[in-house]
């Protein structure tokens, strides 16, 4: 069965800071990896996503993800928070051999931003 | 030209009631999903139709049955509302079935029950 961890429900950086959400998946295969941000009350909009591809993964608004396979992680980053970037932020694993797109997400972290 | 829509936004309504949440997509996609979020922001998936075939029917009370008519709409129907029904619900769509694909969603209808 697969599962995803996200380390830290909660994470506070200053403005211009480095952003660091921390996502272990569990996977018996291949997994496909997600990441998604929730603004305040709206719907999830897709960041980024590794597909066996580069293990490098550039996303929108400035973050990336870096699949490793030894360390089963795909922390994400940005490089300088901004105060637009505060919202909730969820990881999820989605099962490469059953072909179904079901989704199991992680519990969340929500970032704070602070002027 | 919203892509992924629901209706209503909101929903206040008293235990042992039967309602219903509608979701459109107009992204010309075959996939589309419900997602439960519960008040601890937990997301998960409850059903997946393709091209209007269930694909996934996740541990969901038999209370809740989905209804595609056609590849861009989903509708949920709940019966007997409960209050551990009260969650944000969220319709999602993707191109396809492969787990690989991007899954827009919509903006949630938060059901409260009373």
């Amino acid at each position: 069965a697969q599962s995803v961890t996200q380390l830290g429900s909660h994470v506070s950086v200053s403005e211009g800071a480095l952003v660091l959400l921390r996502c272990n998946y569990s996977s018996s295969v291949p997994p496909y990896l997600f990441w998604y941000v929730q603004y305040p009350n709206q719907g999830l909009q897709l960041l980024l996503k590794y597909t066996s591809a580069a293990t490098l993964v550039k996303g929108i608004n400035g973050f990336e993800a870096e699949f490793k396979k030894s360390e089963t992680s795909f922390h994400l980053t940005k490089p300088s928070a901004h105060m637009s970037d505060a919202a909730e932020y969820f990881c999820a694993v989605s099962d490469g051999s059953s072909n179904t797109g079901k989704l199991i997400f992680g519990q969340g972290t929500t970032l704070q931003v602070k002027p | 030209d919203t892509a992924v829509s629901q209706t209503p936004k909101y929903l206040v309504t008293q235990m042992g009631n039967d309602k219903s949440i509608k979701c459109e997509q107009n992204l010309g996609h075959d996939t589309m999903y419900w997602y439960k979020q519960d008040s601890k922001k937990f997301l998960k998936i409850m059903f997946s139709y393709n091209n209007k075939e269930l694909i996934i029917n996740e541990t969901v009370p038999n209370r809740f049955s989905p209804k595609s008519p056609d590849k861009a709409h989903l509708n949920l129907h709940i019966n007997s509302l409960e209050l551990g029904d009260s969650a944000v619900y969220f319709c999602a769509s993707s191109l396809g079935q492969g787990s690989y694909n991007e899954q827009f969603f919509g903006p949630g209808t938060r059901l409260t029950v009373l």
